[in-house]
């Protein structure tokens, strides 16, 4: 079965420094990988993915990141952070087909705060 | 705008009461889906369904019930058997080979 592990629950980071949120994937076959930011009682908005080719992938607000198959891993960065980045961080694997037996499964997020 | 409309955006139940939250797409996407969000437990998916007139039992269906009647529509039921309806509900519709889209959520609360 496919998952999602996001191993930090919180991350504290100051404004302006880079950050670097982690996310390992457990899945099949080639996964599509996605990473969602949801401001409070929001849904969720798409700031990247990857479904193949260049394994550096760019997104909105800044923010990168890296498809590492060999490592199950799909971290997500930005190199100087501002306060309005704070947010709770989803990231997700998803079936080729867009349908899927399941649909996305996600990650239990990583809370993002941002100290002054 | 295409995008997909939940409504209403907060919603109380009573004890014993069956409640129907909405989802309207507009994306022409076939699939869609419902999904639970409670604190620290991320998404949890309840229903889906990938094309008009058929849906699959997600994750935690137990209480919930949904109908798929129409492309657009795809409405959720909590029903009285779903002991712990509290939560964020999120409505999410995909295409093929694309990203899913989220509604905006409803958050219902029993009182």
């Amino acid at each position: 079965a496919q998952s999602v592990t996001q191993p930090d629950i919180h991350i504290t980071v100051s404004e302006g420094a880079s950050l670097e949120l982690r996310c390992n994937y457990s899945y099949g076959a080639t996964p599509y990988l996605f990473w969602y930011v949801q401001s409070p009682g929001q849904g969720l908005q798409l700031l990247l993915k990857y479904f193949s080719g260049d394994t550096l992938v760019q997104g909105i607000k800044g923010f990168e990141a890296e498809f590492k198959r060999s490592q199950s891993s799909f971290n997500l960065r930005k190199p100087s952070v501002h306060w309005s980045d704070a947010a709770e961080y989803f990231c997700a694997v998803g079936s080729v087909s867009g349908g899927g037996a399941d649909g996305l499964t996600f990650g239990k997020g990583t809370h993002l705060i941002i100290q002054p | 705008d295409g995008g997909i409309t939940q409504s209403p955006k907060y919603l109380f139940r009573k004890e014993g009461q069956n409640v129907t939250l909405s989802c309207e797409q507009n994306l022409n996407h076939d699939a869609m889906y419902w999904y639970r969000q409670d604190p620290g437990q991320g998404l949890r998916l309840i229903y889906y369904s990938q094309i008009v007139n058929d849906f699959q039992k997600g994750d935690i269906a137990e209480g919930y019930s949904v109908s798929r009647e129409k492309k657009e529509s795809f409405p959720l039921t909590v029903t009285s058997a779903q002991k712990n309806p509290t939560a964020f509900y999120l409505c999410a519709s995909r295409g093929h080979a694309t990203e899913a889209f989220f509604g905006q959520g409803t958050r219902l609360t029993v009182v």
